[in-house]
């Protein structure tokens, strides 16, 4: 059983295209975010989301608009992809407000921009 | 800003050898620190972590300890085998209503048989 799940596993397009991300954990849990890995392996947090609702949204281009249709899944749009755009994005999930609210990740999709 | 700085950003050790691994947080309402190993290609795994009123966690080969004061916390394995080979992550959040995690720079360690 998958506890964090993310498809594709590996993504890769050209410069100027849409794409979509999507992420579904199965651990009860109340809250998802998306983090991005660049090639230097720096893990940044762009979006976070409890109970559907937008809890963190760091300095992302708004090219970037994620969407929780329920608190099980969060997935992430890109428009007009950009070469800066080809990262490792991870989705991760927790509960908030446990004493430790430990994250979990999923495998992580490999964007390629060319 | 809040900010997580971490070193060495390479470590090469032989086997049976310990390995050490810093950080240093910012914010000093931050109260819990995990540690995450990424091995190459995989995800994140949190390995330890440590809540700000302890100042030592063990769990066998590997502890975490945390300096408050310093705002320091650090990561010890010991009898360090090839397979610890991996990229090492600390990180800091404050909870609070995002549970937001700062991230370190990560530490690429080898362990060389």
């Amino acid at each position: 059983d998958t506890a964090v799940s993310q498809t594709p596993k590996y993504l890769v397009t050209q410069m100027g295209n849409d794409k979509s991300i999507k992420c579904e954990q199965n651990l009860g849990h109340d809250t998802m975010y998306w983090y991005k890995q660049d090639s230097k392996k720096f893990l940044k947090i762009m979006f976070s989301y409890n109970n559907k609702e937008l809890i963190i949204n760091e300095t992302v281009p708004n090219r970037f608009s994620p969407k929780s249709p329920d608190k099980a899944h969060l997935n992430l749009h890109i428009n007009s992809l950009e070469l800066g755009d080809s990262a490792v994005y991870f989705c991760a999930s927790s509960h908030l407000l446990a004493t430790m609210a430990i994250q979990f990740f999923g495998p992580g999709t490999r964007l390629t921009v060319l | 800003g809040e900010n997580v700085e971490q070193h060495p950003s390479t470590l090469s050790v032989q086997e049976g050898d310990s390995a050490v691994i810093k950080c240093t947080y910012s914010d000093s309402a931050s109260n819990y620190f995990p540690w995450y190993k990424q091995e190459l290609g995989k995800r994140p795994q949190l390995i330890i972590d440590i809540r700000s009123n302890v100042g030592e966690k063990k769990d066998q080969r590997i502890a975490v300890t945390l300096n408050k004061t310093a705002k320091h916390f650090s990561l010890h394995i010991t009898e360090t085998q090839p397979e610890d080979s991996a990229v090492y992550f600390c990180a800091s959040s404050y909870g609070g209503a995002t549970n937001k995690l700062i991230f370190g720079t990560g530490t690429l360690l080898a362990v060389q048989p």
